[in-house]
């Protein structure tokens, strides 16, 4: 099974500056999909960025992208210009690309904090 | 409609009573989710349906937890007789298909409370 971590309960940033958001993942597939979702107060879970296994490039969604190590089995999030609506909880998300997968397996989880 | 649309969206019970999460997908899509948030945890999968079958119930919790979908559109999540590790947010997502590439789209939740 596959299993996801990140190893920072709590992380903050000052505004306008970088953020890195760090998760590991465990799998013996060599195809899947890798998230970022971003989960304010309201509790949507809002879709960030996603990485497919496969892409060599790592991901970019203006201000925010990706440190794809597949080897490592490591997928960091760097948040370049921090704003004080980035303030969320962001999770770390597993997809298998097989056929009949259809599991996100997340990790626990990172509040970040955006200090004015 | 334009979002996933979850009722209520907050709901406090007693303990041992039962109650029903309702979960209205995005008209059209036709995988539909339901994962449970627990204070200070990540997301945990309970269910999935394409169409009105549920292929895979292997994450509901006990036999206390039952889902139903019904015309392809909306869902009900049931707990009986809940007990106080119920409480939790009961996130549910839908998508267009099953496929990895189709993209998860999640409602807002319901917090659920047991007292």
């Amino acid at each position: 099974a596959q299993t996801v971590t990140q190893s920072q309960p709590e992380m903050s940033v000052q505004e306008a500056e970088t953020v890195t958001l760090s998760c590991t993942y465990d799998t013996s597939e060599s195809d899947y999909y890798l998230f970022w979702y971003k989960q304010p107060p309201s509790r949507q879970m809002i879709l960030v960025i996603r990485q497919e296994a496969y892409k060599q490039q790592n991901a970019t969604e203006n201000r925010f992208s990706v440190n794809f190590q597949k080897a490592a089995k490591s997928f960091s999030l760097k948040i370049s210009d921090s704003q004080l609506g980035d303030a969320a909880m962001y999770f770390c998300a597993y997809r298998s690309s097989g056929a009949g997968s259809y599991q996100l397996t997340f990790g626990k989880g990172t509040k970040l904090s955006v200090i004015p | 409609g334009a979002g996933v649309s979850q009722s209520p969206s907050n709901k406090v019970t007693e303990k041992g009573k039962d109650v029903e999460l309702r979960c209205d997908p995005i008209s059209g899509h036709t995988a539909l989710y339901w994962y449970r948030q627990s204070l200070g945890q990540g997301l945990e999968f309970l269910i999935y349906f394409q169409g009105n079958s549920a292929p895979d119930k292997s994450g509901l919790p006990s036999d206390r937890f039952s889902a139903e979908r019904t015309g392809g559109s909306v869902s009900t999540l049931t707990i009986q007789r809940t007990q106080q590790e119920d409480s939790a947010v009961y996130l549910c997502a839908s998508s267009r298909g099953q496929g990895a590439n189709y993209g998860y789209t999640f409602g807002s939740g319901t917090r659920l409370t047991i007292v």
